[in-house]
């Protein structure tokens, strides 16, 4: 059964600090992995699609990368700002059905201090 | 394509009530998904159409709740005999058919019941 662990789950850095979010799951085989981003009382904007041929994907200040041997990911967020506090998720398609269904670690929530 | 819409936004209901939610996905998506979401918590599976057709429902989906995707456009969540436990943000999602895409989602529905 896919498991998907995230950590730190809560981070606080001061604003233009570079951080690294962690992301690991226990299977594998997967197609993809998709960070996420979530407001309070919101829901899901995706932030970025991995596809497990790559081992990064980029847009703008965020960077994800996939290691997919050892079930890791990392999301790395350049020079902060308070704008991107917020939960960050990660999710894998679950490999053991045909529905691709998500599954979702608990998140890490960040708070970028002025 | 203006994305996943969901709604209502918020609902507010007492104990013993029936609610009915709606996910409009986005039009060329075949695929769409329903999940829960607790505080503090990732998003949990409910269930999953492939265009009209209900394919896969979590154990987490009680027999008081149903959900229907008529002629494959839009879905509807049903909750009857609404608890206390049913509080929780509902969020639907939406993807192509092929393993390669991701996922949007939409902005949920906030049920709280009192």
């Amino acid at each position: 059964k896919q498991e998907v662990t995230q950590i730190p789950a809560a981070l606080s850095v001061p604003e233009g600090e570079n951080l690294v979010l962690n992301c690991s799951f226990t299977d594998s085989a997967i197609y993809n992995l998709q960070w996420f981003r979530q407001d309070p009382g919101k829901g899901l904007t995706s932030l970025l699609l991995i596809q497990s041929s790559q081992r990064e994907q980029t847009s703008g200040r965020l960077n994800a990368s996939l290691d997919k041997s050892s079930g890791r990911s990392t999301l790395y967020i350049a020079a902060s700002q308070p704008g991107d506090s917020a939960t960050y998720l990660c999710a894998v398609p679950d490999p053991g059905g045909a529905t691709n269904k998500l599954i979702f670690g608990t998140g890490t929530l960040l708070a970028v201090q002025p | 394509d203006t994305g996943v819409s969901q709604d209502p936004r918020h609902k507010i209901t007492k104990r013993g009530q029936n609610v009915t939610f709606r996910c409009d996905p986005i039009s060329e998506h075949n695929r769409l998904y329903w999940y829960r979401q607790t505080l503090g918590q990732g998003p949990e599976f409910l269930t999953y159409f492939q265009n009209e057709a209900q394919l896969e429902k979590s154990r987490l989906l009680s027999d008081r709740f149903s959900a229907e995707r008529p002629k494959g456009s839009f879905s509807t969540l049903e909750i009857q005999r609404t608890e206390q436990g049913d509080s929780a943000m509902y969020l639907c999602a939406s993807r192509p058919t092929g393993a390669n895409y991701g996922y949007t989602f939409g902005s949920g529905t906030r049920l709280t019941v009192v």
